[in-house]
């Protein structure tokens, strides 16, 4: 059974950097494209973007924060990076496996990240 | 404001069924599968519907999905007060090249 495992700082201050990790332990790295999902309190799900084993990547073309997703193979791991948050990156962050390109069917059980001065 | 068009709210009591609809456009509804996704408040989203119609194992059969040209409506019969969360639907849109998402449905059993 795969499952995800997510960790990272959970309270920034506007103008740093959010960094986040999600462990895949169990069934294929190399198989998937890894996404990231936020949701902002009081809001709806947003796709962040993706990314292979191989670092082929792919982002939300309406999200205004400078995002990077990074992958460690060797690690079965996937991190994400946005720089210079703002209280607009305030969310609860999911890892995701996608399902045969249709959804998402494994999600990590989410980090909660606060930006506040 | 989301992609997908869903109704903030709806409600039914228990033991009732209920329709939540998703509303999109050709290029991401029209043209590729959707997905229906449960997420009770702390935790992560469940996976309810994929290919528009199917269910994962696992998710009871009192959960169904139906699409129609641009639009998409999960069914729950027989619901149940732990049917209670929100719910979203999503899809892949080819002209923005990315996954979207409905701005969710709160679902209250009365």
């Amino acid at each position: 059974q795969v499952q995800l495992q997510q960790w990272g700082t959970g309270l920034l201050k506007p103008s740093e950097t959010l960094s986040l990790t999600c462990a895949v332990y169990g069934g294929s790295f190399n198989d998937y494209y890894w996404s990231w999902v936020r949701q902002p309190p009081g809001k709806g799900l947003e796709w962040i973007g993706e990314i292979s084993h191989s670092g082929r990547t792919n982002y939300n073309p309406s999200l205004k924060s400078p995002v990077t997703i990074s992958v460690d193979t060797s690690k079965k791991q996937v991190s994400l990076r946005i720089q210079s948050v703002a209280a607009a990156d305030t969310a609860v962050y999911y890892c995701a496996r996608p399902f045969r390109n249709n959804g998402f069917d494994v999600w990590g059980q989410g980090t909660k990240v606060t930006v506040s001065s | 404001q989301s992609v997908l068009t869903q109704p903030p709210s709806v409600s039914a009591a228990p033991g009732q069924k209920v329709a939540i609809s998703c509303s999109g456009s050709s290029s991401n509804i029209g043209s590729n599968y959707v997905s229906w996704y449960q997420v009770v408040p702390g935790t992560a989203p469940k996976f309810l519907i994929y290919d528009n119609t199917e269910r994962p194992s696992g998710i009871p059969d009192r959960f169904s999905g139906s699409k129609s040209g641009t639009s998409a409506t999960l069914g729950i019969t027989g619901l149940q007060t732990g049917d209670e969360a929100n719910y979203y639907c999503a899809t892949w849109d080819s002209r923005l090249s990315a996954w979207v998402f409905g701005g969710g449905t709160k679902l209250t059993v009365l």
